[in-house]
């Protein structure tokens, strides 16, 4: 199973909004509404951002929001700050109890 | 309040067996849809998905890794245990468990993490 493909880093202005890609397969984001996303500043463990392609838990913040088109799937963040600097990685179910990472953006505030 | 925390050897030596333990509480593994799942990530890479365990004691792993590694788990001691033999030191990683859900829930995602035990393997 390949990672999915994250674009290596993403950088905006603080109040600006990006958006970041994960590239998968018809084997993957492209048969699952499965995806989730996660934020993990350096030393630190991931932290769940979105389940289920759109789903945010309870206590992350309405800035985050993502979707899903075809074998692609993205996370923007509104209203960027700069707490919001860390990594970011995707990660799709994959059939057969299976799950795969991204390869991670790294988002700079500027 | 939901917690897991992950436990093992720091250090080994190549050829050596790694066995780290992901105990946790807050949830129980006995409850239907329950799983947990084992994460790695290498020094400044990404994250890799290397295998789960479930409630019902099935297990399924990451196929370039399946010939070395085995989960077992202890739900009435609420506890996990992975196994990844003939370590190398390419297998230098910080080694996560975290819960997930299997039909219900944040379904698929993994909604806690442990903090990270850190193996390094070198002679």
């Amino acid at each position: 199973q390949s990672a999915l493909a994250q674009p290596a880093s993403v950088s905006g202005s603080p109040g600006q909004s990006i958006t970041m890609s994960c590239t998968g397969s018809a084997s993957d984001i492209g048969s699952y509404d499965r995806v989730s996303w996660y934020q993990q500043h350096p030393g630190k463990a991931p932290k769940l951002l979105i389940y289920e392609v759109t789903k945010r838990p309870s206590g992350v913040s309405h800035r985050f929001s993502a979707s899903k088109s075809g074998n692609t799937a993205s996370l923007t963040i509104s209203g960027l700050q700069a707490e919001d600097e860390a990594d970011y990685y995707c990660c799709s179910y994959a059939g057969t109890s299976t799950s795969v990472f991204g390869t991670g953006t790294t988002v700079t505030v500027l | 309040q939901i917690t897991l925390r992950e436990s093992g050897p720091a250090l080994l030596k190549p050829t050596q067996t790694l066995t780290l333990t992901c105990t946790f509480s807050g949830f129980s593994l006995n409850t239907r849809g329950m799983c947990v799942g084992w994460i790695r990530q290498p020094p400044g890479k990404a994250l890799e998905w290397l295998g789960r365990i479930d409630w019902d004691d099935e297990k399924y792993y990451t196929a370039s890794l399946k010939p070395r590694l085995t989960l077992s788990k202890d739900s009435s001691r609420n506890l996990v245990v992975l196994t990844m033999t003939n370590m190398d030191p390419v297998d230098t990683a910080t080694y996560y468990c975290a819960r997930t859900q299997d039909g219900s829930g944040a379904n698929q995602a993994f909604d806690v993490w442990g903090q990270g035990a850190v193996v390094t393997v070198s002679s």
